[in-house]
């Protein structure tokens, strides 16, 4: 069964500050991974996705990937308090043809005002 | 901004009825994709379609599923006989390639009564 594991939360973050999101994964020939927001009641919205070892950064949002200890992170910098939602990581388990993404449980981020 | 379009957006059903979803992907994107999110539970994948076939389903994607693409906007899934367990969040994603993320629809809320 291939896992993707999150800490569920919540996390709380004063606004302005960095937030820092970790997620690891069992799959190590994962080979796409996957950050999406989710507000209560609505759907996923996808805010990046990364596939090489590194950093890549969109606005205030870094990926952060490393394969070999089968971890990725997601940091939000400046947070503000629209940034308050469930943060879900997703892994593509697929080496070809479409994607199947395995999500972890999510955590929930709170920005304190 | 182009998005994927889901009815309807609540669906009570009895027991052991035929329930059709409904999503109108992204115009330009080829491949659909079809998730559940149990209330409380992570997003789990059912079923994905490329080229007119299913690509890939889950273990929960059982003969009770079906889904379809009648015509060049629609893409549909089909419970044959619901279960208590069905009711869930219903989501219907589109990608245009297999390397980026999903854009999701806004989610069908089942509930099985």
């Amino acid at each position: 069964q291939k896992e993707v594991e999150q800490n569920s939360g919540p996390l709380s973050v004063p606004e302005g500050a960095i937030a820092s999101l970790n997620c690891t994964y069992s799959d190590r020939g994962s080979q796409s991974f996957f950050w999406y927001r989710q507000y209560s009641g609505k759907s996923p919205e996808l805010i990046m996705f990364i596939y090489s070892n590194g950093d890549k950064e969109d606005g205030r949002f870094t990926a952060q990937l490393n394969k070999a200890s089968q971890y990725v992170s997601l940091l939000i910098r400046d947070s503000q308090p629209s940034d308050s939602a469930t943060y879900l990581c997703a892994v593509n388990v697929l080496p070809e043809g479409a994607q199947k993404l395995v999500f972890g449980q999510g955590t929930r981020l709170t920005i304190n005002p | 901004e182009p998005e994927v379009t889901q009815t309807p957006s609540h669906q009570v059903t009895q027991m052991g009825q035929e329930v059709i979803l409904r999503c109108v992907p992204i115009s330009n994107h080829l491949y659909f994709y079809w998730y559940r999110q149990i209330l409380g539970q992570k997003v789990e994948f059912l079923v994905s379609f490329y080229n007119n076939e299913i690509s890939e389903k889950s273990e929960i994607f059982d003969d009770q599923f079906s889904v379809e693409r009648p015509d060049g906007s629609n893409f549909t899934l089909k419970i044959r006989s619901t279960k208590l367990e069905d009711s869930a969040m219903y989501f219907c994603a589109s990608s245009v390639d297999r390397e980026g993320g999903y854009t999701f629809g806004s989610g069908t809320r089942l509930t099985v009564v």
